[in-house]
């Protein structure tokens, strides 16, 4: 079954604990991103992947570090962890940046005390 | 399920009946605009998607408008069933030396049996 897995599901923290929330796709995806979505404000794009090796940005970076050392891989790496990063993360993937259907996971719920 | 929004802007809509659901964006630069649905406790899930130089396109059961004179983006919806019930999101496309992906904060659509 073509999907996009993301794990933990649901992960409770403290503050300055090192954590890392995987993601995976078995699509052959070149394009992969990270999205918090936090009540009123939507979703959010932390960092995204236009393929191995190569990383970028989005709106909300602070915080989050990522890599991209396989296709199918996008793990995203909270060094530091803080509460106002307490949210719900989705990892998506889509085939390239011409493509605007993005698949999305299951979502990951963090809550940091 | 996940709570993604607990102040969404709400539309009930009696089962049957077609449901239009807005969108205001503000870039003009924009190419792309995407409608993505979202299930509780489920990742966003695309629907459809317009060219900014397009200003109708027509899915299975959905319509999408695009009026660019007052940056103004709907999704219409057919005969709406119960199984439409979610949150429903826009997003736009922007390409700033990497495509990205804004969203908006999102429309829970209820219907009513």
């Amino acid at each position: 079954e073509a999907q996009v897995t993301q794990n933990p599901r649901y992960l409770i923290t403290v503050t300055g604990k090192k954590l890392t929330v995987t993601c995976s796709q078995n699509m052959n995806h070149e394009y992969m991103s990270w999205y918090r979505q936090d009540p009123g404000l939507g979703l959010r794009q932390i960092y995204y992947s236009m393929n191995v090796e190569v990383t970028d940005k989005g709106d909300v970076p602070e915080g989050y570090k990522v890599s991209r050392k396989e296709k199918r891989n996008f793990p995203l790496i909270l060094e530091s962890p803080s509460p106002n990063q307490t949210s719900l993360y989705f990892c998506a993937s889509s085939p390239g940046t011409f493509y605007n259907e993005q698949f999305f996971g299951p979502g990951t719920r963090l809550t940091v005390l | 399920g996940e709570s993604v929004g607990l102040h969404l802007p709400t539309l009930s809509v009696q089962e049957g009946d077609n449901s239009i659901i807005n969108c205001a964006y503000s870039n003009s630069a924009s190419d792309y605009f995407i409608w993505y649905k979202q299930e509780s406790g489920k990742g966003p899930q695309f629907i459809i998607d317009i060219r900014s130089n397009m200003d109708k396109r027509q899915g299975q059961r959905v319509t999408v408008l695009l009026n660019k004179t007052v940056k103004h983006l709907s999704l219409q919806i057919a005969a709406t069933q119960p199984g439409d019930s979610a949150v429903y999101f826009c997003a736009e496309r922007r390409f700033s030396g990497t495509y990205k992906y804004i969203f908006g904060t999102g429309t829970r659509l209820k219907v009513l049996a």
